[in-house]
């Protein structure tokens, strides 16, 4: 069981808008910047979003984060057929001095 | 550019021992914190280690404290994990990869290399 909670799945149609939630607490989350990363397959993760809601450059503004309290959300915009890969919520939890991830969220654009 | 390379994977038997090594270019290695992660087959990411640019803060999941050593060579730009007392469990890719910046540590990781598998079985 991973400290951070995502949804095994997620999918919508090329061009759509989709959310990934990633639930935690206050020892995490509540209290710590949360980053996203994308892996395609076979691949390196990605870092899409760091500090919550900031991109690296050369990550296309289609990607977007939120966090609100102890849950954080990546926004993906104008799906393409080549967004397909899992992606996931990483932070600090402060109780267990461990850094710790969500246990990903598999994209798939119908 | 920046660059991670890592190497030292390989098969092992259950309670043997295995020395990883990751390869920087491309920045100022002794700058930045680094850290293993890994991800086991069809399975997702699990921090492992980090270790401070000056080798003197370390930490460990609780899943290896005890078993596994993280350390560096800034004269070489170079990361190690001393993995002794291999479980099927520690079966993964190995990732080594670059804290976001220089000030300390983030736990935002904004590059990673290829990855290297380590294999635990009888």
């Amino acid at each position: 069981q991973s400290v951070l909670t995502q949804p095994p799945s997620v999918s919508a149609a090329p061009g759509q808008k989709v959310t990934i939630s990633c639930s935690g607490s206050s020892s995490n989350i509540g209290n710590n910047y949360v980053s996203w990363y994308q892996q395609l397959p076979g691949t390196a993760p990605k870092l899409l979003i760091y500090d919550s809601n900031k991109r690296p450059s050369g990550i296309p503004d289609r990607f977007s984060g939120s966090k609100s309290g102890t849950s954080a959300t990546l926004g993906i915009t104008g799906l393409q057929t080549g967004d397909e890969a899992d992606y996931y919520c990483g932070t600090w939890d402060s109780s267990l001095s461990a850094m710790v991830f969500g246990g990903g969220t598999k994209l798939t654009v119908l | 550019q920046v660059q991670l390379v890592e190497s030292g994977g390989g098969l092992v038997k259950p309670g043997g021992s295995l020395r990883l090594s990751c390869a920087a270019s491309g920045f100022t290695f002794s700058d930045y914190y680094m850290s293993w992660i890994r991800q086991a087959p069809g399975k997702g990411l699990e921090w492992v280690s980090y270790i401070s640019s000056s080798s003197s803060y370390t930490n460990y999941a609780d899943s290896v404290k005890g078993r596994f050593t993280i350390s560096r060579d800034n004269a070489k730009n170079s990361l190690y994990l001393q993995m002794n007392s291999l479980r099927a469990e520690d079966t993964a890719v190995y990732y080594c990869a670059r804290d976001r910046y220089s000030s300390g540590w983030s736990n935002q990781l904004p590059y990673w290399g290829q990855g290297t598998l380590v294999t635990v079985s009888s």
